[in-house]
């Protein structure tokens, strides 16, 4: 069973305050990843990370901005939320390795976000 | 462009049958495909897996055929049960951008009937 943790599960919030959706997982994988999906849509990357001080921009442009100062600690803000930023927020972990090792992802819960 | 198509939005079958979901894909760098499972409120969950070198792998009820001409993949089901009702992405990885990532498809809701 996965250990990755994502609070909060669900949030509803007001245009313009800032967020921080936390991702936790501790099954010290190096990899971890950040995905946006709409209902009925594909998973999209918006951010990953190889490790400590290590953070790209994925496929889909995103206004969020994320960290990665601990290893098992990846989390995801937004400066200013806006109504276009609703959606589901799911993280993802991964270890190092080739075959099933480096492509299998174990997904957080997710965390719905509403803005209004 | 959408690399990872699954065309199905939707399949319903009875249990015990079987459940075929399909997944196409255009990339040819695609080396790894994988199942993923998704209950409402929940995470995707790893199911199984292929490699590009191979052409059909099988774990208890679930197999995964690859045909790498047709650039087409099969999650195969048998016997279907009913607490395999979930949507089901299909996902290819590749390197050929510099680094390991995961492409999804949209996903095919799968209903299995009492």
């Amino acid at each position: 069973e996965a250990d990755i943790y994502q609070t909060p599960r669900y949030l509803v919030i007001g245009t313009g305050k800032k967020i921080t959706l936390e991702c936790s997982q501790t099954m010290g994988h190096d990899k971890m990843y950040w995905y946006q999906q709409d209902p009925g849509m594909e998973l999209h990357l918006i951010h990953y990370s190889y490790g400590v001080n290590s953070t790209e921009k994925g496929d889909l442009s995103s206004e969020s901005t994320v960290s990665r100062i601990r290893t098992e600690h990846f989390p995801l803000t937004l400066e200013s939320a806006r109504p276009s930023h609703t959606s589901q927020y799911l993280c993802a972990s991964s270890a190092m390795g080739q075959g099933a090792l480096d492509n299998e992802q174990f997904f957080g819960p997710g965390t719905r976000l509403t803005v209004l | 462009d959408q690399q990872v198509k699954q065309n199905s939005p939707s399949l319903s079958v009875q249990e015990g049958r079987i459940s075929i979901l399909n997944c196409d894909y255009t990339n040819s760098m695609f080396d790894y495909f994988l199942w993923y499972k998704k209950y409402p409120a929940e995470g995707p969950t790893f199911l199984i897996s292929i490699s590009s070198i191979k052409d059909k792998n099988e774990d208890g009820r679930f197999t995964v055929f690859l045909n790498k001409s047709a650039k087409h993949l099969s999650l195969h089901i048998v016997p279907s049960q009913p607490g395999d009702s979930a949507v089901y992405f299909c996902a290819a990885s590749t390197m050929d951008t510099g680094r390991r990532a995961l492409t999804f498809g949209s996903g095919t809701r799968l209903q299995v009937q009492p």
